[in-house]
């Protein structure tokens, strides 16, 4: 069974590029995560969806930060104008269907972005 | 206010050592508990939870810890450390109910360096 997968692996921007980041989760996971995590912390919560519904964005910077999963597969993370706190690696997790929130979360190897 | 601290930045021990890694949790009520280990370069992995009942959990390749809820803790050990031990180790909570419910909120994590 293939894991999370994310691409980029690595990006880097000056101030005021936007940026993509891709995850393809586990096939048949029904929720998907995405996380910040900042160097030398650990990962904090953006943003999460239910198949394609969003159940969580209240940490998502929404002036800049957008994420959509609009078949509930495939998920897209954007930052519209990258600032330099932007900088950390973001990481993709998913959840199988059904299960209670002790569950497992599979986390992709993620993408490392650094904003010069 | 939610917190999960680990409170050892980085612990260093030597190969076939024992091992404590410590995590407090601050929480309106018990929450479902996590350890993960992040690898160089690769994504979060879980070594074990808990969610109720006995309060020590058996995890991979010989990990375990111990819940405590008077001391709202839950450790993580291990008996006797191999080098490949080595990786940033993350404490996790995500509530049973409520406005959380869903979301891993982690502590800023501890590197265990084992020397050989």
């Amino acid at each position: 069974e293939a894991g999370v997968t994310q691409s980029p692996r690595y990006a880097v921007l000056q101030e005021g590029q936007a940026v993509s980041f891709w995850c393809d989760p586990i096939s048949g996971h029904d929720t998907l995560y995405w996380y910040q995590q900042p160097r030398d912390q650990g990962p904090q919560l953006l943003v999460y969806f239910r198949d394609e519904a969003v159940i969580d964005n209240s940490q998502l910077p929404s002036d800049r930060f957008s994420a959509v999963r609009p078949k509930g597969t495939n998920s897209t993370l954007k930052i519209q104008s990258a600032k330099q706190g932007d900088t950390a690696t973001y990481l993709c997790a998913s959840r199988g269907p059904g299960l209670g929130n002790y569950a497992e979360q599979f986390f992709g190897p993620g993408t490392r972005l650094t904003v010069l | 206010a939610q917190s999960v601290t680990q409170p050892d930045a980085r612990v260093t021990v030597s190969e076939g050592a024992s091992l404590q890694l410590r995590c407090k949790y601050s929480y309106s009520a018990t929450p479902y508990l996590f350890w993960y280990v992040q690898y160089p370069r690769q994504g979060l992995q879980m070594l074990l939870k808990y969610y109720s009942g006995d309060p020590v959990v058996q995890g991979v390749n010989g990990f375990e810890a111990e819940f405590s809820k008077s001391d709202s803790s839950f450790h993580l050990r291990k008996a006797s450390v191999h080098w490949s031990d080595s990786a940033v180790y993350f404490c996790a909570v995500s509530a049973k109910r409520g406005s959380a419910l869903g979301r891993l909120h982690f502590g800023a994590g501890t590197q265990l360096i084992v020397i050989p």
